[in-house]
């Protein structure tokens, strides 16, 4: 079965460093998201992309994160200069179409620790 | 005020038992409710898929959606440890925001055999 695949599984920055989280979605898939998971807390939404441009965006996506999907088969989230509170699980997601009942497929995550 | 609420458990129960599990939510203009199961480490899996109220079964599970009382329901019969998992809760915002799911905090299952 085709998944959403995430790399790298574990990164460790220090604190003010770039980081680049990666993605490859699902083949075929149009819609695509980001969500993160601070350690005992909800699942929150950052961005969703579609078409080639962010379509919506949480309180939380400020002007230190940016999306990009630089080929036909990545997607990735950076964060320019990291800052303690950015430790967490990063979740890249994707779904076929835009309709109601096109299921969200997560990928495993990315744990960032930010020292 | 909070939008989608979840007893974060732990729930334990013994191998064979009805399990229910349960989420409230604020906004009565939501419309489509999803339970996701996440084992440790791993992404959020889509179990169920629910829109309007009632019943949606697949195997053993149930979901339930009562939009008079704005609850939503997880049953899981005849339960296996491998069953064991955090269990999150969400809809979607309607509109054409419907891959922006808000989330339940989840909660801890543990079956033991």
């Amino acid at each position: 079965e085709p998944e959403v695949t995430q790399t790298p599984s574990h990164q460790v920055t220090q604190m003010g460093q770039e980081v680049i989280l990666r993605c490859v979605p699902i083949s075929n898939h149009l819609y695509f998201y980001w969500y993160r998971q601070i350690l005992g807390q909800k699942v929150e939404f950052l961005v969703s992309f579609y078409n080639n441009e962010i379509s919506e965006k949480s309180e939380i996506f400020d002007d230190q994160f940016s999306v990009e999907r630089p080929d036909g088969s990545n997607f990735t989230l950076k964060i320019r200069s990291t800052k303690l509170e950015d430790s967490a699980m990063y979740f890249c997601a994707s779904r076929a179409t835009g309709t109601p009942n096109s299921p969200l497929h997560f990928g495993n995550g990315t744990r960032l620790t930010v020292t | 005020q909070k939008e989608v609420e979840q007893d974060p458990g732990p729930l334990s129960v013994p191998e064979g038992a009805i399990v229910s599990l349960n989420c409230t939510y604020s906004n009565s203009a939501f419309q489509y409710f999803m339970w996701y199961r996440q084992y440790s480490r791993k992404g959020p899996e889509l179990l169920m898929y629910t829109y309007s109220s009632g019943n949606k079964e697949d195997g053993r599970f149930t979901a339930q959606v009562d939009k008079s009382s704005k609850y939503i329901s997880l049953f899981i019969r005849d339960s296996q440890p491998s069953d064991s998992a955090t269990y999150l809760c969400a809809r979607n915002a309607g509109g054409t925001s419907y891959g922006k799911l808000t989330f339940g905090q989840g909660t801890i299952l543990t079956v033991h055999p």
